[in-house]
C-alpha cells in the first residue's frame, strides 16, 4: 500500500537550533512531494513542493527540502529555527491527478 | 481574497443529527477534495471531485455524502452523526497542469470546519 512515514513524532528545539524532519514514502513512479505546516488553530499552508528538476527545493520562511530518489526521501530542513516555527509539519505525496497522502505529522516545539 | 472558504467554522451538534458543511473555491480549479483530520491530527482523504464528478471515494461510511452543484462548490452532508465523526474537516482544491508541462497538483486548503458531536 502507498504510504508516507514521518519519523519524528515530536521534536523539541531551542531557538537558533537547526532542524531536520524526516519523510519517506513508498510509491512507484513519478511523485509530487510537499511539506505543509499547520500553526496552532490554523489551516494547512504550503511550505514547499517538488515536482521535478533540482532536487533541493527552497520554500517559504527559510525552509528547504531535498528529494533523494534512491532513498524515497524528502526531508525538511531549516538552519536556524525561531519560536514562531512552533507548529505541526506534514509531509505529503501525490501522483498526478490523485489526492494527497499525508504522513502522520511532526509536532515541532521551539523554546525561546 | 479568500481562495478556499468553508462554512461553518465551528459546528457543535448532538448524536443522530444531520448536518452539512459547505466549501467554495474561487481559484477556477477543476478538482476539489474533502479531508478529515482526527484528534491525533492525522489527515486522510475522504472524497475527490473533478468537474462535479466523483473520482475518489475512500472507505468512508455512506452516512457521508458529498455533493458538487458546480465545479466551484463541494458540500459535505453527514447523516446520523456519531461521536467518532468529531474532527476537523478540510476542503481543498487543485488544478492539473497544462499538457506537456509538470503535473501541477498543488492543493490549496480551506480554513477547516471543527465538528464536535456530543
Amino acid at each position: 500500500a502507498q504510504s508516507v512515514s514521518q519519523h519524528n513524532h515530536h521534536v523539541i528545539l531551542s531557538e537558533a537550533a537547526s532542524l531536520e524532519l524526516g519523510c519517506n514514502y513508498s510509491y512507484g513512479g513519478t511523485v509530487n512531494l510537499f511539506w505543509y505546516v499547520q500553526y496552532p488553530g490554523q489551516h494547512l499552508q504550503l511550505l514547499l513542493k517538488y515536482f521535478s528538476g533540482d532536487p533541493l527545493v527552497k520554500g517559504i520562511k527559510g525552509f528547504e527540502a531535498e528529494f533523494i530518489k534512491s532513498k524515497f526521501s524528502f526531508n525538511l530542513r531549516k538552519p536556524s529555527v525561531q519560536w514562531s516555527d512552533t507548529a505541526e509539519y506534514f509531509c505529503a505525496v501525490s501522483q498526478a491527478g490523485t489526492a494527497l497522502i499525508f504522513g502522520k505529522g511532526t509536532t515541532l516545539s521551539v523554546s525561546s | 481574497d479568500t481562495a478556499v472558504s468553508q462554512t461553518p467554522k465551528y459546528l457543535v451538534t448532538q448524536m443522530g443529527n444531520d448536518k452539512s458543511i459547505k466549501c467554495e473555491q474561487n481559484l477556477g480549479h477543476d478538482t476539489m477534495y474533502w479531508y478529515k483530520q482526527d484528534s491525533k491530527k492525522f489527515l486522510k482523504i475522504m472524497f475527490s471531485y473533478n468537474n462535479k464528478e466523483l473520482i475518489i471515494n475512500e472507505t468512508v461510511p455512506n452516512r457521508f455524502s458529498p455533493k458538487s452543484p458546480d465545479k466551484a462548490h463541494l458540500n459535505l452532508h453527514i447523516n446520523s452523526l456519531e461521536l467518532g465523526d468529531s474532527a476537523v474537516y478540510f476542503c481543498a482544491s487543485s488544478q492539473e497542469g497544462e499538457k506537456g508541462g509538470p503535473p501541477y497538483n498543488e492543493q490549496f486548503f480551506g480554513p477547516g470546519t471543527r465538528l464536535t458531536v456530543l
